[in-house]
């Protein structure tokens, strides 16, 4: 039973570039979050996706950043016109439903290094 | 608002001795708490979680939390500190605004034992 996916690990990136990052959730998963952990901080929220659905967006950057979560196909995070403050660990995690009291499944991370 | 707070930034052990790392939380209403445990460069691994009944939860790799309800905390102990538990801890709590499992997460906490 895999658990979360994500993909790159690591990517480099030069500023001005984009950035996109791939999260599937564990199976049987249908939402998704996104963290960001900049280093040596804790992890921040920025998003949260059902299938087709932004949940809740109040930690994402109003410029630059998008998210979705398609249909088929894994969630992705979107960084457009990437600038050094955005070096940091991605981190994707999933649960089941909204009903459950569990914990989120995490990912092992997408490390971004903006030169 | 709801928040956690890690009051230190690192703790040391010595192998053998025992272990507390703390955690305070602010919610309103009955809290939804959690730990974790990051090795580097991995993602979040679950340790355990409170969310009703007995105040003393045991979880993974021997690891338990006391949950006060009267102190606001939610400390994780360890009997007898392996160097293997040398890693960054994170305490989190649910926000119970949105209704689903959007955690919140303190600064983390260092763990640093020693042979």
């Amino acid at each position: 039973n895999a658990g979360v996916m994500q993909n790159p690990r690591h990517l480099v990136r030069r500023r001005g570039q984009e950035a996109r990052l791939r999260c599937s959730p564990m199976k049987g998963h249908s939402h998704v979050y996104w963290y960001r952990q900049l280093p040596e901080e804790g992890l921040k929220f920025m998003v949260y996706l059902q299938k087709e659905n932004i949940i809740d967006e109040s930690g994402m950057p109003k410029e630059r950043f998008s998210a979705e979560f398609p249909k088929e196909g894994p969630s992705i995070l979107r960084i457009q016109q990437v600038v050094r403050g955005d070096s940091a660990a991605y981190f994707c995690a999933s649960s089941p439903g909204t009903s459950n009291t569990g914990e989120l499944f995490f990912g092992e991370g997408s490390r971004l290094t903006v030169l | 608002a709801q928040s956690v707070a890690q009051p230190e930034d690192q703790v040391n052990v010595a192998e053998g001795n025992p272990l507390t790392v703390k955690c305070t939380y602010s919610v309103s209403g009955n809290p939804y708490l959690f730990w974790y445990v990051q090795y580097p460069n991995r993602g979040l691994q679950f340790l355990l979680k409170y969310i009703t009944g007995d105040n003393l939860v045991k979880g993974s790799y021997g690891f338990e939390a006391e949950f006060n309800k009267s102190q606001t905390s939610f400390h994780l102990k360890k009997p007898s500190a392996l160097v293997s538990d040398s890693a960054l801890y994170f305490c989190a709590v649910r926000d119970q605004a949105g209704g689903y499992n959007k955690l919140i997460f303190g600064a983390g906490t260092r763990l640093a034992v020693h042979p």
